[in-house]
């Protein structure tokens, strides 16, 4: 019913280069739901960013950003001038809103492991 | 602090015995869920609960059980029907509605002995 794919399974930069982490999404709902998570080595998932169907506005924060196309199906994120503490594993997910049961929770990419080197 | 805890934080099996994961969440959440992580892979949903004495079976549920008998608790059984049981895993919890995001606990690891 929907799928989510992270096609870099691992990146490595140098710390201050800008790095993007691309997330290809399929779905058969016009409503739904993006998310990006960061999972440092802890183990636990962060919420970075949420992104609703009907907003196709790019979003800032401080050195993250994100671009979201509909027409392509994407949702990348972009860190610029990465930092060692960058370094993480990166999860974006969907959810959709009119399935039932499971198929309406949140699935998940794969992840792509970010390490940024000093 | 409000958050959600996991213990224990490793945690190992027995071949044939069933051991439960504890998940505790203070953030007053109605839903909770429980994910399996393999690694390289992404996380799937074992079984969720969206409000007190009630769970459902969510993608790879077999092998596992839950309850929901308190709304800031939500334990996971491996039971000896499940015959890879070793990965980490994650329990969330969410407000409720779709356009929320789930908050996640520290995770326990589980091995096999």
């Amino acid at each position: 019913a929907q799928k989510v794919t992270q096609a870099q399974t691992e990146i490595s930069v140098v710390e201050k280069e800008d790095v993007t982490l691309d997330c290809v999404y399929e779905t058969r709902d016009t409503t739904y739901y993006l998310f990006w998570y960061k999972q440092p080595p802890s183990g636990e998932l962060v919420f970075l960013i949420r992104r609703n169907s009907f907003d196709e506005q790019n979003e800032i924060s401080g050195r993250y950003s994100w671009n979201f196309q509909k027409s392509t199906s994407s949702f990348n994120f972009t860190i610029t001038a990465s930092q060692v503490v960058d370094s993480a594993v990166y999860f974006c997910a969907l959810r959709s809103v009119f399935f039932s049961g499971s198929a309406r929770q949140l699935t998940f990419g794969s992840g792509t492991q970010l390490t940024v080197l000093p | 602090d409000g958050g959600i805890t996991q213990s224990p934080k490793y945690l190992f099996r027995k071949e044939g015995q069933n051991v439960t994961l504890s998940c505790e969440q203070n953030l007053n959440h109605d839903a909770m869920y429980w994910y399996r992580q393999d690694p390289g892979q992404g996380l799937r949903l074992i079984y969720y609960s969206q409000i007190v004495n009630d769970f459902q079976k969510g993608d790879i549920a077999e092998g596992y059980s839950v309850s929901r008998e308190k709304k800031e608790s939500f334990p996971l059984t491996v039971t000896s029907a499940q015959k890879n049981p070793t990965a980490f895993y994650l329990c969330a919890s969410s407000i409720g509605p779709p356009n929320q995001p789930q908050h996640f606990g520290d995770g326990t690891r589980l091995s096999i002995l």
